[in-house]
């Protein structure tokens, strides 16, 4: 059973850089079928995009974001990553990592997720 | 972008009612549209896919129908574990976009 899980530190001072990591498990982040995303949500709001990666290191970007957003992957972990510099409270949300199959359904849709972390912008 | 929106916001409804919760796209995106359920404090799961194809695992109580721009989610006999929000998702084009969510309320 494919498990992602996200880790990065909660509480991140404004005009820094917060940084989460999300590990793979039960399956390989070199799978060709997938893409690989980052998605978050802040408190009592809607879901957003922020990025995706493939394992080959193509990348894409919310285009409001792109200025301040990095997302890396390292296949010899089985891990991708999400830089956000110059952070301010309006990044504050829940942030997920999720699997996005991109083969066989055209709709493409995320199918796996981890469970979340809060990232709370303060001082 | 593409702007996705979503009616009611928020609902109430007894077990065993039929629900309907209804996603409309800014333009049309033919059945590039997903559906998800979060229930508290969880993380999204997903139900629908190509607007209407059953995710494995997912009751037959729920459906998903429409293409274009107009699309609905139904709850054919509401259930106690069927508490939570749902959200629509267009992956017709990037950004890739979310509705806001509509809250089910038993």
């Amino acid at each position: 059973q494919l498990q992602l899980q996200e880790s990065g530190p909660g509480l991140v001072k404004p005009s820094e850089t917060l940084s989460l990591t999300c590990t793979v498990s039960g399956g390989s982040i070199r799978d060709s079928d997938y893409y690989w995303g980052w998605i978050r949500q802040p408190p009592g709001k809607g879901l957003e995009w922020i990025a995706n990666i493939y394992y080959s290191g193509s990348t894409y970007y919310r285009p409001s974001l792109k200025s301040r957003v990095t997302i890396s992957i390292d296949t010899s972990k089985n891990q991708f990553s999400l830089n956000v510099n110059s952070v301010t409270a309006a990044d504050t949300a829940v942030y997920y990592c999720a699997r996005r199959t991109m083969t066989a359904v055209a709709s493409r849709p995320y199918d796996y997720w981890g469970q979340g972390t809060l990232v709370t912008v303060s001082s | 972008d593409i702007q996705m929106t979503q009616s009611p916001s928020s609902l109430s409804a007894s077990v065993g009612d039929r629900v309907t919760i209804t996603c409309r796209a800014s333009q049309p995106i033919s059945s590039h549209l997903n559906w998800y359920q979060q229930k508290s404090g969880k993380a999204p799961e997903l139900l629908i896919f190509d607007a209407s194809t059953l995710q494995s695992g997912v009751p037959s109580r729920f459906s998903g129908s429409g293409s274009g721009t107009d699309f609905t989610l139904t709850i054919s006999s509401l259930q106690p574990e069927d508490l939570a929000d749902y959200h629509c998702q267009q992956s017709f084009s990037t950004p890739v976009s979310f509705g806001g969510g509509t809250k089910v309320e038993i």
